[in-house]
């Protein structure tokens, strides 16, 4: 079983619509998440961390269920530009061997049309 | 602005050869990482290394080593390249962060694509 598990997509959204999509972590030890984003044929930037009590980012939220081990990312009023690959990133505990470790996700596929 | 170069874009290799990868990154990062990215299965780390001359396995080292004799700089060496190394190759760097433990942003360096024949 892989330790992040998304989503692969494609989701296809309209420009202007709403996209959410989420990924499922084994870790119940990690304590750091985040969101990538990874364009074509570019390397990932980090998008956003994910905090306990949810957290906003302009048109992003990105929020985290402990208890189902579970993030998720919303994408509101989706532009163009929102079109890319979207990894989720958690980090492997706060043990000494593991504090510099991710595991990263296959990535979802987001496709912003006109 | 954090900028992490790697020495080629692309590379083709064949079978046996030694390959060097090189990544330099200019904020004088402790952290550097190699990950490979290949379809549906996501980054996975090669090799880290969190200072000169220290290095730690990462989920997947078989086939691979790494050297690290400046801070700005790590090499991912693959002995004698195999069809199955084959791959997007990513370095990256972070800082420590403050207090240890926790988890600081990694950048990336734009990947090198190799292609072993």
């Amino acid at each position: 079983r892989k330790e992040v598990e998304q989503d692969p997509g494609p989701f296809n959204v309209p420009e202007g619509a709403t996209v959410a999509f989420n990924c499922t972590y084994s870790n119940s030890a990690s304590q750091s998440f985040f969101w990538y984003r990874q364009d074509c044929r570019k390397e990932p930037k980090l998008l956003m961390s994910v905090y306990s009590s949810g957290n906003e980012d302009g048109r992003f939220t990105a929020q985290l269920n402990r208890a189902s081990q579970y993030i998720s990312l919303l994408i509101r009023d989706s532009k163009l530009s929102d079109s890319a690959t979207y990894l989720c990133v958690v980090n492997g505990g706060m043990t000494t061997d593991s504090w510099g470790k991710l595991q990263f996700g296959a990535g979802t596929q987001v496709v912003v049309t006109p | 602005d954090v900028k992490v170069t790697q020495s080629s874009r692309y590379l083709v290799k064949r079978t046996g050869e030694k390959v060097f990868l090189e990544c330099v990154q200019d904020m004088d990062h402790e952290n550097m990482f190699w990950y490979r990215q290949d379809p549906g299965l996501g980054l996975r780390l090669i090799y880290f290394s969190y200072d000169v001359k220290m290095k730690e396995k990462g989920d997947i080292p078989e086939g691979y080593s790494v050297s690290r004799e400046k801070k700005e700089r790590f090499s991912l060496i693959l002995e004698s390249a195999s069809t199955n190394q084959t791959s997007m190759y990513l370095c990256a760097s972070s800082l420590v962060p403050l207090g240890g433990g926790a988890y600081n942003e990694q950048f990336f360096g734009p990947g090198t694509r190799l292609t072993v024949l």
